[in-house]
């Protein structure tokens, strides 16, 4: 119940197109859900997070699209660029809970052609 | 730069022995979290401690220990090391247990056993 499930593995998007990252929970209790971006050699950094009482939330180019219902949550990246290319992580986790861990998805390696 | 700060960056030890990997959280930051990804692998999460005390625990080995000191730096002692211990460790910071929800992340300290 704590697994985060993340597809696809890996993500090939021409340059100007859109990408898309799907995750999916089980456990109902998650009420935190961040994105985050990690370039090779360096650590994971936050991307844009949403709490499940909004369904979309927009940083830029950035835009997770949350469906509580259907557990599910999925970042889009619009206009997606070379430098965009990275590995993207979703995690979840409570909030409320003292020192709840969070648990991330297996990741996503996103190449933006040029 | 996320301000957390892990030594060393490298590190190459053979089977049977003993590493300590350190962090510095950001200032001000109350909680260290440890990660370890392996090759191609999510970040799974080790343990988390918060002003000192131990807060949740993960998928940590009996072989691996960690502590949260006084000034709020933190060690991960690995003992007894086999191959598959090799991987980056990542350690990550917060202000509060993780209900204010943003991790920053060091660069990792990369181990390899040999």
């Amino acid at each position: 119940q704590q697994q985060v499930k993340q597809s696809p593995q890996s993500l090939i998007v021409q340059k100007g197109g859109i990408s898309i990252i799907n995750c999916a929970y089980e456990n109902t209790a998650f009420d935190y859900f961040p994105w985050y971006q990690q370039f090779p050699g360096k650590g994971p950094a936050l991307l844009i997070a949403i709490r499940p009482d909004v369904s979309e939330k927009k940083e830029g180019r950035f835009t997770i699209s949350f469906n509580k219902s259907a557990k599910q949550f999925s970042l889009h990246i619009m206009d997606s660029q070379p430098g965009d290319s990275a590995t993207y992580f979703c995690a979840a986790s409570i909030i409320r809970n003292y020192g709840q861990n969070f648990v991330f998805g297996p990741g996503t390696r996103l190449s933006v052609l040029p | 730069d996320s301000g957390v700060t892990q030594t060393p960056k490298h590190l190459i030890t053979a089977t049977g022995q003993r590493v300590t990997l350190r962090c510095s959280p950001r200032s001000g930051d109350l909680s260290v979290y440890w990660y370890q990804q392996s090759l191609d692998q999510g970040l799974q999460f080790l343990i988390q401690y918060y002003n000192g005390e131990e807060r949740a625990k993960g998928n940590i080995l009996e072989r691996f220990s960690a502590q949260q000191f006084p000034d709020l730096h933190s060690e991960l002692n690995l003992s007894s090391l086999e191959l598959g211990d090799s991987a980056l460790y990542f350690c990550a910071s917060s202000v509060g247990t993780g209900m204010d929800g943003e991790l920053f992340f060091g660069e990792g300290s990369r181990l390899t056993v040999l």
